[in-house]
């Protein structure tokens, strides 16, 4: 079936540093979605990617849609002890809105 | 205005029991879709409803079952459980119709089967 990798599997990072993974998928997506969840809480939407090559914001947050429509990356800058947490990446299946999620990257910020 | 509810947030059953998960969507949105998130692993697709109708189903056994109501609500029921069917499920709506995409996440239920 149809899979995500996700890049690293965890990290640890100083506070103040910045960070950046990346999910690649061997099939064409047309969406891709960043989410972010907390011990105890759903996943809560970061950002969401609509155009191959399209690179959105969020604050601290930096998300591209890669150009082959295969892969994305989530870069956060200037990393503060909330930024702990989960951070799936996830596309929407065939436009179906059946979502399908990486593995997940655990982020830990040492203050 | 309220988020994706679920209930209840935690919940205990023994092998072979059948369990009733409960969620209302976000104010607006009209389709809802139930996640299974076994621990450390990414949310499973299990099934999405739209207009009262299952519209598109993962990879899981006809033990898992839903409903939607005429407000949005939803259901997900689980038959006979396995001690593999511990997890937190996630209930998800969105607006606009079923091929929508983000989804709003709710809390989740976390089950444990014993």
């Amino acid at each position: 079936g149809q899979q995500l990798n996700q890049n690293p599997q965890s990290m640890f990072i100083q506070e103040g540093e910045d960070v950046s993974m990346n999910c690649t998928s061997s099939s064409i997506f047309n969406t891709w979605l960043w989410y972010k969840q907390d011990p105890g809480e759903g996943p809560v939407l970061l950002i969401a990617l609509y155009k191959a090559g399209e690179l959105t914001s969020n604050g601290r947050l930096t998300a591209q849609f890669g150009i082959t429509r295969k892969d994305s990356f989530l870069n956060i800058s200037a990393s503060i002890p909330s930024d702990v947490g989960i951070y799936f990446c996830a596309v929407n299946s065939g436009n179906t809105g059946k979502l399908i999620f990486g593995q997940g990257t655990t982020l830990q910020v040492k203050p | 205005d309220a988020g994706v509810t679920q209930s209840p947030t935690h919940l205990i059953k023994t092998r072979g029991q059948q369990v009733t998960l409960r969620c209302s969507p976000k104010s607006g949105h009209d389709t809802v879709s139930w996640y299974q998130q076994a621990l450390g692993q990414g949310p499973q697709f299990i099934f999405q409803y739209y207009e009262e109708e299952e519209r598109q189903r993962g990879n899981f056994p006809d033990r898992f079952s839903g409903h939607q109501y005429p407000n949005y609500s939803s259901e997900l029921n689980v038959n006979a459980l396995l001690l593999g069917d511990s997890a937190l499920y996630l209930c998800a709506s969105s607006g606009g119709g079923p091929t929508n995409s983000p989804l709003h996440f709710g809390n989740g239920t976390r089950l444990t089967v014993t």
